[in-house]
């Protein structure tokens, strides 16, 4: 079945540190991948996403590229902030078209401090 | 709406008691989705509407839990019996088609004493 791997957490940073979440997932096909982030007290929202190979979804100044030759999807950011401080959930949908619903990793939390 | 509303926000309920917790998705979003965030588990997939088609029903854990979703819109997602371990956040999430992006509500905290 399809599985998503996150790196083990909480991971705390200072401002304007480096951050990198690993995610791996196994899938058949050719799943879409996705970063959702939560931030504290409110929902899930989606950060990026990409749907094919070599793809690299970015925003917010983080990115992430679909490697299907290593099956990752890991985040990065080059310069964090305060505010990016929440939950990451990497996660994946299936590519066959014949179901829409959503896998997800256990999630990580980052704490950026001042 | 402007977005996925769920209601209650928080519940807490004794153990063995029926629960219902309620979706309003965005307006116009033809597909529907339940999750459940646990400590243990992380965030499970549920259930799943789209259109008028048949509900996938593979991630309900078992008989004690059933969803809803009347008129193509509002869903109500029901636990029988409550025990402790349905204690956890249920998220509901919407996309205007199968395959889009989904978005997701602020969620239901559940608590079963």
């Amino acid at each position: 079945g399809n599985s998503v791997t996150q790196m083990e957490g909480p991971v705390t940073l200072s401002e304007e540190a480096f951050l990198t979440i690993n995610c791996t997932y196994t899938a058949t096909g050719y799943p879409s991948l996705f970063w959702y982030v939560q931030y504290p007290g409110e929902g899930l929202q989606l950060l990026l996403k990409a749907t094919k190979a070599d793809d690299k979804g970015s925003n917010k100044g983080f990115e992430a590229t679909y490697r299907k030759e290593t099956t990752s999807f890991h985040l990065e950011k080059g310069s964090v902030q305060v505010s990016d401080s929440a939950v990451y959930f990497c996660a994946l949908r299936p590519g066959d078209g014949a179901n829409s619903k959503l896998t997800f990793g256990k999630g990580i939390t980052l704490s950026v401090r001042p | 709406g402007a977005g996925v509303s769920q209601s209650p926000s928080n519940k807490v309920t004794e153990k063995g008691k029926d629960v219902e917790l309620r979706c309003d998705p965005i307006s116009g979003h033809t597909a529907l989705y339940w999750y459940r965030q646990s400590l243990g588990q992380g965030l499970e997939f549920l259930i799943y509407f789209q259109g008028n088609s048949a509900p996938d029903k593979s991630g309900l854990p078992s008989d004690r839990f059933s969803a809803e979703r009347t008129g193509g819109s509002v869903s109500t997602l029901t636990i029988q019996r409550t025990q402790q371990e349905d204690s956890a956040v249920y998220l509901c999430a919407s996309s205007f088609l199968a395959g889009d992006t989904q978005y997701f509500g602020p969620g239901t905290r559940l608590t079963v004493l």
